[in-house]
């Protein structure tokens, strides 16, 4: 079964940093793309960025480019967001997902972004 | 960057009646990578329908998915209680990006 765990949320003050870790399990991590998709409060799902399987290829919304980087460590099976110079627009639901034909998504962990 | 847009953005209706939510795009997406989501309140994403037409796992055979191009449908036949919520459509074929439409809230009438 296809799993996919979020953790490192939680409350951040305007201007610091935090990463997301997402543990996948059930499918061969390797060989597939991975993503962070987020969504505000009360708001519609918006895509994050974007990692290809061996990390040769990295894309950002325009919304967090320059201050979010996005990895991936495919010997722990582990997709990372560090998240730097964070806004309060930045609070939000992140979601780790899966690329290929069947995308498959965690349960989301909460950042928010509050003094 | 291909641009999603669903309607209606509200849709009433009531238990046992046919829902249809239509996604459209801005520019022609590859069938392969078009997805529709259920999404109730409190709760992830659900995956009902990859590759425009195929139901994901455990999905009830009341959801379909249809549509090529530009032009994308998601109906659900006989509308049951658990049903209404709020439904998104996906383009995950670019390699610069996913896109999400606005979503569709489908009510109680």
């Amino acid at each position: 079964e296809v799993q996919l765990v979020e953790s490192g949320g939680g409350l951040v003050k305007p201007g610091g940093s935090l990463r997301l870790s997402c543990a996948a399990s059930g499918f061969t991590f390797s060989s597939n793309s991975m993503n962070w998709v987020r969504q505000a409060p009360g708001k519609g799902l918006e895509w994050v960025s974007s990692i290809s399987s061996s990390s040769s290829y990295i894309y950002y919304a325009d919304s967090v480019k320059g201050r979010f980087t996005i990895s991936r460590d495919n010997a722990k099976n582990s997709l990372y967001l560090q998240m730097n110079s964070l806004r309060a627009e930045d609070t939000a639901v992140y979601y780790c997902t899966r690329g290929g034909a069947i995308p498959y998504w965690g349960q989301g962990t909460l950042v928010t972004v509050s003094s | 960057e291909i641009v999603l847009t669903q309607s209606p953005g509200t849709l009433s209706l009531s238990p046992g009646e046919r829902a249809t939510l239509s996604c459209r795009a801005s520019q022609s997406v590859s069938s392969t990578y078009l997805a529709w989501y259920q999404q109730r309140p409190g709760q992830a994403p659900r995956l009902l329908i990859y590759g425009a037409s195929s139901r994901a796992t455990g999905i009830p055979d009341r959801f379909s998915g249809s549509g090529s191009g530009t032009d994308f449908t998601l109906t659900i036949s006989r509308l049951e209680s658990e049903d209404f919520a709020v439904y998104y459509c996906q383009q995950y074929g670019s390699s610069q990006g996913y896109t999400f439409g606005q979503g569709t809230k489908l009510e109680i009438k």
